[in-house]
């Protein structure tokens, strides 16, 4: 059962434009959404986190958008540039338990010229 | 100045053979983990382990076994090894919570 789902898997974007990612979670006790960057044969890196009382968390050109009822939010990347190519992972945790991060599926994107 | 080290790089070996692939990590974090990232990229956590004690034991065949001799490293022995344990496996850290982890290069284990 996959508890944070992610989309699109691949995602095509020209150098300076938008890029946009999506994420839907099930479980309403996740309470801490960050997003990973991996970059082909690296360890993924986090870029940017969310907690569910804000709506939107801005860091550069990245931006979380977070909507609670909805149980989803979402990765922009303004301006996107060729050095953002790479796989990106949302992922979800409950900080009060024994806690584990639970990743989505990921998303390759890749910035052209 | 590496954060998280693990070694080997690659790794490839034959059905049936027990190897190990260990990790160090020298930020001072207190909680380990074993990650398993198949073809597909799909990231799950195997194991974690805070201050040497196992906190996070997901299914895992008992093939696998996790052990910490100190905080700092968190070593990961496979027995019998099968064509399906193929995967790129990461080690990672973290500082009290779970939060902001941080990863190291992979270990890219091919099974013949």
């Amino acid at each position: 059962q996959q508890q944070v789902k992610q989309s699109p898997q691949s995602l095509i974007v020209q150098k300076g434009g938008i890029s946009i990612i999506n994420c839907a979670y099930e479980n309403t006790a996740f309470d801490y959404f960050p997003w990973y960057q991996q970059f082909p044969g690296k360890g993924p890196a986090l870029l940017i986190a969310i907690r569910p009382d804000v709506s939107e968390k801005k860091e550069g050109r990245f931006t979380i958008s977070f909507n609670k009822s909805a149980k989803q939010f979402s990765l922009h990347i303004m301006d996107s540039q060729p050095g953002d190519s790479a796989t990106y992972f949302c992922a979800a945790v409950n900080t009060g338990t024994a806690s584990k991060l639970t990743f989505g599926t990921g998303t390759r994107l890749q910035v052209t010229l | 100045d590496t954060a998280v080290s693990q070694t080997p790089k690659y790794l490839v070996t034959q059905m049936g053979n027990d190897k190990s692939i260990k990790c160090e990590q020298n930020l001072g974090h207190d909680t380990m983990y074993w990650y398993k990232q198949d073809s597909k990229k799909f990231l799950k956590i195997m194991f974690s382990y805070n201050n040497k004690e196992l906190i996070i034991n997901e299914t895992v065949p008992n093939r696998f076994s996790p052990k910490s001799p100190d905080k700092a490293h968190l070593n990961l022995h496979i027995n019998s090894l099968e064509l399906g344990d193929s995967a790129v496996y990461f080690c990672a850290s973290s500082l009290g919570t779970v939060e902001t982890q941080y990863f190291g290069p992979g270990t890219r284990l091919l099974v013949l």
